[in-house]
């Protein structure tokens, strides 16, 4: 199982919308509404922003939002802040029953 | 509050079987509406899923094809702790070792994570 395809990096000042990006296969991300992004700050676990394509978790800002189409989903965070700077990683699940992570991709906030 | 306290070793010799315990407190790990993951990250390879368990009337198990052969999950339900064996470690299976609580694949609730090296 091939990872998903992220940006290596993206980057936004504070104040702007940025959006990143996760390619897969009909084996995975076109198949299934099982699409979760994380952001990594270092030397920390990662934390879950979105589950399900689109849905928040309690607690996390409506500023992220997730949304997909044919293979390919996307976050997108607008009202970029500082603490917004992370790794972020996506994630599906696959036709064989397994989890999929994306490579990640460093937010740079300007 | 459901909390995964890790523990494992920091150094294993290559060829050698690593072995990670995660403690779960304020859950149950025969929850039957539960699925507990393992998942491995280094700077070559990134996030990587490498399995995961779970008991819905028995326990189920599903691994990635990368290390199928060689890793074993399962669950002590008296210490309600989760387990990972990965054996016949390479220098490549140095990363950081992550446990986690997953709900339809999204990984809800993370373990602290454990660096471990596989070095001689």
């Amino acid at each position: 199982q091939s990872a998903l395809t992220q940006p290596a990096s993206v980057s936004g000042s504070p104040g702007q919308s940025i959006t990143i990006s996760c390619t897969g296969t009909s084996s995975d991300v076109g198949s299934y509404n099982y699409v979760s992004w994380y952001h990594q700050h270092p030397g920390k676990a990662p934390k879950l922003m979105i589950y399900e394509v689109s849905n928040r978790p309690s607690g996390v800002s409506n500023r992220f939002s997730g949304s997909k189409s044919a293979n390919t989903a996307s976050l997108t965070i607008s009202g970029l802040q500082a603490e917004d700077e992370a790794d972020y990683y996506c994630s599906s699940y696959t036709s064989s029953g397994t989890v999929v992570f994306g490579g990640g991709t460093k937010l740079t906030v300007l | 509050q459901v909390q995964l306290q890790q523990s494992g070793p920091g150094l294993v010799k290559p060829s050698q079987t690593l072995s990670f315990t995660c403690a779960i407190s304020g859950d149950s790990v025969s929850n039957n509406s539960a699925t507990w993951n393992w998942i491995r990250q280094s700077p070559s390879r990134g996030l990587e899923w490498l399995g995961k368990t779970n008991y819905r009337s028995k326990w189920y198990n599903n691994y990635a094809v990368s290390v199928k052969s060689r890793i074993t999950i399962n669950a002590d339900t008296s210490k309600n702790q989760l387990f990972l064996q990965l054996n016949s470690v390479t220098p490549e299976d140095t990363a950081v070792y992550y446990c986690a609580r997953s709900v339809n694949t999204a990984m809800v609730l993370w373990g602290q994570g454990t660096l471990v090296t596989v070095s001689s």
